[in-house]
Order: C-alpha cells, then structure tokens, then sequence
C-alpha cells in the first residue's frame, strides 16, 4: 500500500514552452500533498505544499507563477512550469501524506531538461 | 528553520562490514523519516520513527527524541545498499519534511 506514481517520468522541452507535472496516490487519498526539487547531487528542497481544495502554500524564494500547483482532488496533484528556461532543469518529486499521522510517501520523480 | 544534520557524508564500507548514519536535529520533532534513494532517483521509506527503535531486516534504526539524534544501522552491508541515505524531520509547529544533507554510502564487493 501507500503507492504515488508521477507522471511523466522524463520530460525534454523548448525554452519557453510549459510543461505539467502528475502526482497521484494509487491507494490512498491524500489531502495534503508536497513538491521537491532536487538538484544533483544535492538533498531534497521542499517548494511547494498543496492542499486538496485550497491554494498552495509556496516556500521562500519560488516563484508561484512560474511553478503552478493545483490540488484537484484527494489523490490527483499537478505541478506547472511555466515558460520553461534552462535553469529549471531538475529533478522534481512529489511526495503524498498519509491519511493518518505524519509519515510521507514519494513518487519516482521526474526529470526535466529543458533545451 | 529546524536544522537537520546528517553524518558522515560520505561513507565507503567493504561488503559484509556494518555502518552506522547519524541524523542530529535542532528542535522538537513529531514525524522523522529515513529513505533510500536508489540511482534511478526513488525515495524509498526505511523508517518512520519519531522516537524509539525499529527493526527491518538487516537495517534497524533508533531515534532519542529528547537529545534529538536519530541513528541508522546498517548491517551485513550489500551491494545493493549502496544510494543516498537521508534522514528527514517535521518540526512539532511545522507541516513539513527539513531534509538533511544525506550520507551517499558505497558498497563495495
């Protein structure tokens, strides 16, 4: 149990264009879901939390419109880069709460190139 | 912030050796995590341990929430064990994960 899933996996695109991230929770809802970024070699750096049905709460320093959140339902959340540059290449990866204490689930990831 | 501090950095063992990782924290915690991260980039859930000791196969881990250090046995080390090992906290006022620096472990054969 306790399974996320992101979709897609590995994404390349254009500077300029956007791109939407998946993040859903195969077996449990989940009303509080999160998005990381990773760079190499570096640890996980929380941006964002999403809470079902409200907006998202962003982390010091990340620009809320160029990386859009939405929290459409209790297991489906989805992450937007908006006009992709190269500087927003990483590795991103959400991560979903469980229904009951604190503990965390994390999705596989996604690594972004943008060109 | 709550502070999160993971040691040693780096650790390389011989296969079979056993290890210990260290994850000190700077305040009061009501959710400490520790994960694996595989090459391929998936976090896997070792623990969820906010105080007391745990065991899981040849991996257990034990937290001291009153000194705010958490530790993580390895033991009889395999291959298979070598990734980034990370110890992550939620602060008891917060509503997220402080992700430590990790420990990149290397199994060697």
């Amino acid at each position: 149990g306790a399974v996320v899933s992101q979709h897609p996996s590995r994404v390349i695109c254009k500077s300029g264009t956007s791109v939407k991230i998946e993040c859903r929770s195969l077996d449990f809802q989940a009303t509080t879901m999160f998005w990381y970024r990773q760079f190499p070699k570096q640890s996980l750096m929380l941006m964002a939390t999403s809470n079902e049905g409200s907006k998202a709460t962003y982390e010091q320093g990340v620009e809320k419109d160029k990386f859009l959140i939405n929290h459409a339902s209790l297991t489906l959340s989805t992450l937007t880069v908006t006009s992709a540059h190269p500087e927003d290449s990483s590795f991103y990866i959400c991560s979903a709460r469980a229904p009951v204490g604190y503990e965390q689930y994390f999705g596989p990831g996604t690594r972004l190139t943008v060109t | 912030g709550i502070q999160v501090e993971q040691s040693p950095p780096d650790l390389i063992l011989q296969e079979g050796a056993n290890s210990t990782l260290r994850c000190n924290f700077s305040d009061s915690v009501n959710n400490l995590q520790w994960f694996h991260q595989n090459p391929w980039g998936q976090l896997i859930n070792l623990f969820y341990i906010p105080s007391g000791t745990k065991q899981n196969g040849r991996l257990s881990a034990t937290t001291v929430a009153t000194e705010r250090y958490s530790l993580l046995y390895i033991s009889s080390s395999q291959t298979t064990d070598s990734g980034v090992y990370f110890c992550a906290v939620e602060e008891t006022a917060g509503n997220k994960l402080t992700f430590g620096g990790g420990t990149r472990v290397l199994v060697k054969p």
